[in-house]
């Protein structure tokens, strides 16, 4: 049974650096049937999709482009997790963030993505 | 980016209803539409995947169709399990994009 379990802090100052850290059991975050990613939600902004990373041979990212420029998402495969890391916050930032497994699914000869494990949700405020 | 609009915003209804959710796209996504269900304080859960097919170990009364730019997720005998707020999503491109999302409620 695959799990994700979220870990960092719910509280970060504005201009500093939010940085949220996904373990990953059950699976590998090299899985070439798999993408790594990170999700946001708010009351004013909804569910948005933040970002991604995956293994087809090489590494991989996908980023949102309303965050472009201050989003990373890094793969660790020693401690088989990955992170987010959000610069520059400020109370927009301001959200419950999911990570969640991307996966692969054959469906009569295509491959077609489902969110089908997610982390448990960390309530991140910026506020100083 | 591609666009999702869901509706209604809200519904409400009674225990063994048969509920339908729609939800279009800005363009063609072909199939890559999935549906979601979130109950307060949890993360969301996959119902639907590639518009019609049914996540593993979610009961068969949840339902989706459709192709192209228009899709439903449909209930067809509600629990009290099944009040909660709906999301589509499309698969197709990133940036990856949610609706605003369906609250059902009962009535």
């Amino acid at each position: 049974q695959v799990q994700l379990q979220q870990s960092g802090p719910g509280l970060v100052k504005p201009s500093q650096t939010l940085s949220l850290t996904c373990a990953i059991s059950g699976d590998s975050v090299s899985s070439n049937s798999a993408a790594w990613t990170w999700i946001r939600q708010s009351p004013s902004r909804g569910l948005e999709w933040l970002g991604r990373a995956y293994f087809r041979s090489k590494w991989y990212n996908d980023y949102a482009i309303s965050v472009k420029g201050r989003i990373t998402i890094n793969p660790d495969t020693s401690k088989n997790h990955f992170s987010l890391q959000l610069n520059s916050v400020t109370p927009e930032d301001t959200a419950v963030y999911y990570c969640a497994r991307d996966r692969s699914i054959p469906v009569a000869g295509s491959y077609y993505f489902g969110m089908d494990v997610w982390g448990q949700g960390t309530t991140v405020t910026v506020s100083s | 980016d591609i666009q999702m609009t869901q509706s209604p915003s809200s519904l409400s209804a009674s225990v063994r209803d048969r509920v339908t959710i729609t939800c279009r796209a800005s363009q063609n996504i072909i199939s890559y539409l999935n549906w979601f269900q979130q109950k307060p304080g949890k993360a969301p859960k996959l119902l639907i995947y590639a518009a019609s097919s049914l996540q593993s170990g979610v009961p068969s009364r949840f339902s989706g169709s459709g192709s192209g730019t228009d899709f439903t997720l449909t209930i067809s005998s509600l629990q009290p399990e099944d009040f909660a707020t709906y999301y589509c999503q499309q698969s197709y491109s990133t940036p990856l994009t949610f609706g605003q999302g369906t609250k059902l409620e009962i009535k």
